[in-house]
């Protein structure tokens, strides 16, 4: 039973591109979240999607965007990439909201030159 | 708003030694609690959690309490091995909420 997938693996970019970044949730699970973790600190919630819709939203700006497909599969777009956007990006799926928790995907290192 | 606190780490321990990852909250309600690692290069393992006071998790060796009266969560191993070597983060999630809230991880080391 494949886990949480994520692609690319590692991803180089520069300032101003923009970015898709992709997600396939565990089987079994609907729900997909993004967060995203800069070096050395914790992850931050960016947005959960749910039925192909963006159920909430963290602190994050309008460049930062997403999709779900009717296979629950996920995407995230970043658009104007700054060198801050320079990250882990994780995806995490589940099934509704468990109080489980969330099972995460390995991440897209993504480095904004 | 919500917020997780974890003491900085690194932790540096040797072999068969004691480990404590001291966590706090803050947050309305009841939320649930987990503490989660992070291989080097690798996602977030669930490691425990606990969805009530009093609960107490357990995996692996590791064990943590949730301590409503304290707001706290700290994470106990009774004797470390190398492979134990990690960064640690402590998250809460509201009850009927979306997202988790984590603190800022404490990576620890362990050394033969």
């Amino acid at each position: 039973d494949a886990g949480v997938t994520q692609s690319p693996t590692h991803l180089i970019k520069t300032r101003g591109q923009q970015v898709t970044l992709r997600c396939s949730p565990k089987s079994g699970h609907d729900t997909v979240s993004w967060y995203q973790q800069a070096l050395g600190q914790g992850p931050q919630f960016i947005f959960q999607y749910y039925e192909e819709e963006e159920r909430q939203r963290g602190n994050f700006p309008d460049r930062f965007s997403g999709h779900q497909f009717p296979n629950y599969s996920s995407e995230l777009n970043v658009n104007a990439l700054l060198l801050g956007d320079s990250a882990l990006y994780l995806c995490a799926s589940s099934l509704g909201q468990p109080s489980d928790g969330y099972t995460f995907g390995s991440g897209t290192r993504l480095t904004v030159v | 708003g919500d917020s997780v606190t974890q003491m900085e780490g690194p932790v540096t321990l040797s072999e068969e030694a004691f480990l404590t990852i001291n966590c706090t909250y803050t947050a309305t309600g009841y939320p649930s609690l987990f503490w989660y690692v992070q291989y080097p290069g690798e996602g977030l393992q669930l490691l425990l959690k606990a969805t009530k006071a009093d609960d107490k998790g357990s995996n692996k060796g590791f064990e943590a309490t949730y301590r409503k009266e304290t707001t706290s969560f700290h994470l106990e191993k009774g004797s470390v091995q190398v492979s134990d070597s990690a960064v640690y983060f402590c998250a809460l999630l509201k009850a009927a909420g979306n997202k988790l809230t984590f603190g800022g991880g404490t990576r620890v080391l362990v050394k033969p």
